[in-house]
């Protein structure tokens, strides 16, 4: 069982540049999202989406893009990365609003 | 707003030793409450939870009971082993869809368990 897939795990980058963190799940989950662990922040919510073509902003969105295309499929955009977004991204799904949340094993990024 | 406060960490424990760690919220109406373990290098995984007043999780040893009268959703095992060396996180969702159903999570704190 593949669950929830991140990639890529690691990823380093230089400031201004941009890219894609991809999150694809195969549990035909609605909700899905996006949070950032930072150390003595524990985790805070970037965007979430209950549905394809819904999209929304949690506690953190600025800097990060968000679009759900599918069911399956979640990718988070850092337009202009910064040094303030090193940091672990994890991408989670769940099957209704008061189900579990799964995760994905995480993307560690670094901005120089 | 809503928010989870736990014990700051990290906590180190000989085995066998019992284990405690605080965590309590503010919420309005009925949240519901979450234990989550992220092992090293490793995403986070359900512990327990509880969804109402009273009703108490478990597995794998671990306990949290759900008291509303103290806000509070304290995470115990009686006697804690290496493998569960860890960061444990105390997590809350709030009544109601969209954003009512995200999780909130506490900062996380992380046990090491000695032999």
């Amino acid at each position: 069982n593949a669950g929830v897939t991140q990639t890529p795990k690691f990823q380093v980058l230089k400031t201004g540049q941009s890219m894609t963190l991809q999150c694809a799940q195969d549990m035909n989950h609605e909700y899905m999202s996006w949070y950032r662990q930072d150390p003595g922040m524990g985790l805070r919510l970037i965007h979430y989406s209950v549905g394809a073509g819904i999209t929304d902003q949690g506690e953190v969105p600025n800097g990060y893009n968000v679009s759900r295309s599918t069911t399956e499929d979640f990718p988070l955009r850092l337009l202009s990365a910064a040094p303030s977004q090193t940091s672990v991204y994890f991408c989670a799904s769940t099957y209704g609003e008061n189900g579990e949340l799964f995760f994905g094993e995480g993307s560690r990024l670094t901005v120089l | 707003g809503n928010s989870v406060t736990q014990m700051e960490g990290p906590v180190t424990l000989s085995e066998e030793a019992f284990l405690t760690i605080n965590c309590t919220y503010t919420a309005t109406g009925y949240p519901s409450l979450f234990w989550y373990v992220q092992y090293p290098g490793e995403g986070l995984q359900l512990l327990l939870k509880a969804t109402k007043a009273d009703d108490k999780g478990s597995n794998k040893g671990f306990e949290a009971t759900y008291r509303k009268e103290t806000t509070s959703f304290h995470l115990e095992k009686g006697s804690v082993q290496v493998s569960d060396s860890a960061v444990y996180f105390c997590a809350l969702r709030g009544g109601g869809g969209g954003s009512q159903g995200n999780l909130i999570f506490g900062k996380g704190t992380k046990l090491s368990v000695k032999p």
